[in-house]
């Protein structure tokens, strides 16, 4: 099984851009996770996705954004870049079961510099 | 809110010794509590995991155990090798969600 790939890996844009990032998950998993790393603040939640919808949001601004397709896969998108912004993202897919979380399979990242 | 405190690195050990990180955390509920690892030049992987109050995940001579009652979930392995050096995330999650709330990680350096 493939799996989770993430395009483009590497990234480098300017204050003020905006930049759109991909994600394909694993066959069969509905669920996608997007995640902030950095040296500082470590892993942060960005929001996850299921069926097309966000479920869960974590504590970023406006400018970061998401949707999910019919077909899981999944994009991210951050308008305004800041300096502040330069990170490496992770995107996470998983399956679903009723009741509790499950584990989360982990895509390589986008590392994205902002100058 | 929800979190998740683990010992701050880095951890450096000669090879054979007995490793522990500790994680406690907070959280509302009854989450499920992970340990996450990443290799050099790998992503993050799923280490080890447990979803109830006194189980007991192990994987690849690592243990933990979920203590509700001192809300830890201590790494354990008896003895490291130098392909251990990685850095280990401790993590919970929370209900049919997949929100995970990640610690900020110890590197660990195993040395010969």
């Amino acid at each position: 099984k493939a799996g989770v790939t993430q395009t483009p890996r590497y990234l480098i844009k300017t204050r003020g851009q905006q930049v759109t990032l991909s994600c394909s998950p694993i066959s069969g998993h509905r669920s996608v996770s997007w995640y902030q790393q950095t040296p500082g603040q470590g892993l942060q939640f960005l929001f996850e996705y299921f069926s097309e919808t966000q479920r869960n949001k974590g504590n970023f601004p406006g400018r970061f954004s998401g949707r999910q397709f019919s077909n899981s896969r999944s994009e991210m998108n951050v308008s305004t870049l800041e300096l502040g912004d330069s990170a490496l993202y992770l995107c996470a897919s998983s399956l679903v079961s009723g009741t509790g979380t499950n584990e989360q399979f982990f895509g390589p990242g986008t590392r994205l510099t902002v100058l | 809110g929800n979190s998740v405190t683990q010992m701050e690195g880095p951890v450096t050990l000669s090879e054979e010794a007995f490793l522990t990180i500790n994680c406690t955390y907070t959280a509302t509920g009854y989450p499920s509590l992970f340990w996450y690892v990443q290799y050099p030049g790998e992503g993050l992987q799923l280490l080890l995991k447990a979803t109830k109050a006194d189980d007991k995940g192990s994987n690849k001579g690592f243990e933990a155990t979920y203590r509700k009652e001192t809300t830890s979930f201590h790494l354990e392995k008896g003895s490291v090798q130098v392909s251990d050096s990685a850095v280990y995330f401790c993590a919970l999650g929370l209900g049919g969600y997949q929100k995970v709330t990640f610690g900020t990680g110890t590197k660990l350096q195993v040395i010969p």
